[in-house]
């Protein structure tokens, strides 16, 4: 069974551009969530998706967008990058339909942005 | 005040129970979830608990449910050097079912 990955491990961005992040969620796993983790804090929900729609979203502007694939993979775009915008930003996969969803999260990708 | 809350630094012996506590603000919490970071690594899910359960056994880990007063506790039994980590206590609201929402985390320092 592979876990959740998630590329690239580190990018250096600078302010005004645009990135993209990947995620590939773990087998037999519908659904992908994206959290910023800024230094020193807890994880921040950014947003869910399942069925290739966004479902669920957190208190992120709308240059945070994000798409998922047939295969259940995952990119998040940010456009305008701001220097705020540093920080690790992880994925998560987990299966909806079940009696709970437990989230399992890739080693996620650290943002600099100079 | 924030939705889950953490004290944010734990030291212990090598040898000795850990125990880290979180307490949330939001009742209708249904599953509550024990992640674990490493420096520089993702999240590791460590144990969940359903919000039906006051109690959770798994090898050393114990967690201990207080729906009354919303906490959470995290027993780590014969602390390890290995163990120390950043832990977060995680909460899924019953009305945003499949967003979790983080504490700051607890960095554990374990004294050899």
């Amino acid at each position: 069974e592979t876990g959740v990955t998630q590329s690239p491990t580190h990018l250096i961005k600078t302010r005004g551009q645009q990135v993209t992040l990947r995620c590939s969620s773990q087998s037999g796993h519908n659904t992908v969530s994206w959290y910023q983790q800024a230094l020193g804090q807890g994880p921040q929900f950014i947003f869910q998706y399942y069925r290739e729609e966004e479902n669920g979203r957190g208190n992120f502007p709308p240059r945070f967008s994000g798409l998922q694939f047939p295969n259940y993979s995952s990119e998040l775009n940010v456009n305008a990058l701001e220097l705020d915008d540093s920080a690790l930003y992880l994925c998560a996969s987990s299966f909806a339909g079940g009696q709970q969803e437990t989230q399992y999260f890739g080693p996620g990708t650290r943002l600099l942005v100079l | 005040g924030e939705d889950v809350e953490q004290s944010l630094f734990l030291s212990v012996r090598e040898g000795d129970s850990s125990v880290i506590n979180c307490t949330y603000t939001d009742s209708s919490s249904t599953y509550l979830y024990w992640y674990k970071q490493e420096p520089g690594a993702g999240l590791q899910l460590l144990t969940y608990i359903f919000s039906n359960m006051d109690m959770k056994q798994d090898q050393r880990l114990t967690v201990l449910l207080n729906k009354k007063d919303k906490h959470l506790s995290l027993r780590i039994a014969d602390t390890q050097t290995g163990d120390s980590a950043i832990y977060f206590c995680a909460v899924v609201r019953g009305s945003t079912l499949g967003r979790l929402y983080f504490g700051r985390g607890t960095q554990l320092t374990v004294w050899p």
